[in-house]
């Protein structure tokens, strides 16, 4: 079974860009979870998304926005990048709105 | 705001050598997550803790978490070089069900 994939696995932007992240979540798995991880940090919660509505919200500020369609997947959207974006962005999946769960590989950010 | 501290940050051991991880915060979880990183990777779940005083093995790794829920400890018997990656404890608030991960120990095992 495939696990939680994200794409892409590698972004170059410009600072006031915006970016797109995507997340496909195991197959079965209704929460959604994403988390982003500064190099030499422990991953820092972004949003969680249950049957598409948001069911958390972390520290972030609102240029950071998700979704989650009805397939469960999810977008994570950042506009006006700063250079401070540039980070590992892992998605993470679980059955229900507990928390287990099952990271995916992650997206690499870099904001020049 | 980080609300877990890892310690150490970084070790270096040998092959063979026994080391513990600890992780420590000034508020309680309802529960406890330990994950293991590689480069390049997300971050793989190892165990759940729940109890207050738990103790869980794996291998050659065992969790303990804490009497007052807490802080937690992961003790790595007879290190190997497979054992290299970053650990990270991540606490669960109960009210939110959110992760909260710690800083991170990076370990390096050294044929």
């Amino acid at each position: 079974d495939a696990g939680v994939t994200q794409s892409p696995t590698h972004l170059i932007k410009t600072r006031g860009q915006h970016v797109t992240l995507r997340c496909s979540p195991i197959s079965g798995h209704k929460s959604v979870s994403w988390y982003q991880q500064v190099l030499g940090q422990g991953p820092q919660f972004i949003f969680q998304y249950y049957e598409k509505e948001e069911r958390g919200r972390g520290n972030f500020p609102d240029r950071f926005s998700a979704r989650q369609f009805p397939n469960y997947s999810s977008e994570l959207n950042v506009n006006a990048l700063l250079l401070g974006d540039s980070a590992l962005y892992l998605c993470a999946s679980s059955p229900l709105a507990g928390v287990a769960q099952y990271f995916g590989p992650g997206t690499r950010l870099t904001v020049l | 705001t980080q609300l877990l501290e890892q310690s150490p940050q970084f070790l270096s051991i040998q092959e063979g050598e026994n080391l513990t991880v600890y992780c420590n915060s000034s508020s309680v979880f309802s529960s406890l997550q330990w994950y293991r990183q590689e480069p390049g990777e997300g971050p793989v779940l190892l165990v759940t803790v729940v109890t207050g005083g738990e103790v869980k093995k794996l291998k050659r790794l065992t969790f303990q978490f804490g009497d007052a829920r807490k802080d937690s400890s992961l003790h790595i018997t007879a290190a190997q070089p497979g054992d290299t990656g970053l650990y990270l404890c991540a606490g669960v608030h109960g009210a939110t069900n959110k992760l909260i991960f710690g800083t991170g120990t990076l370990l390096a095992v050294q044929p």
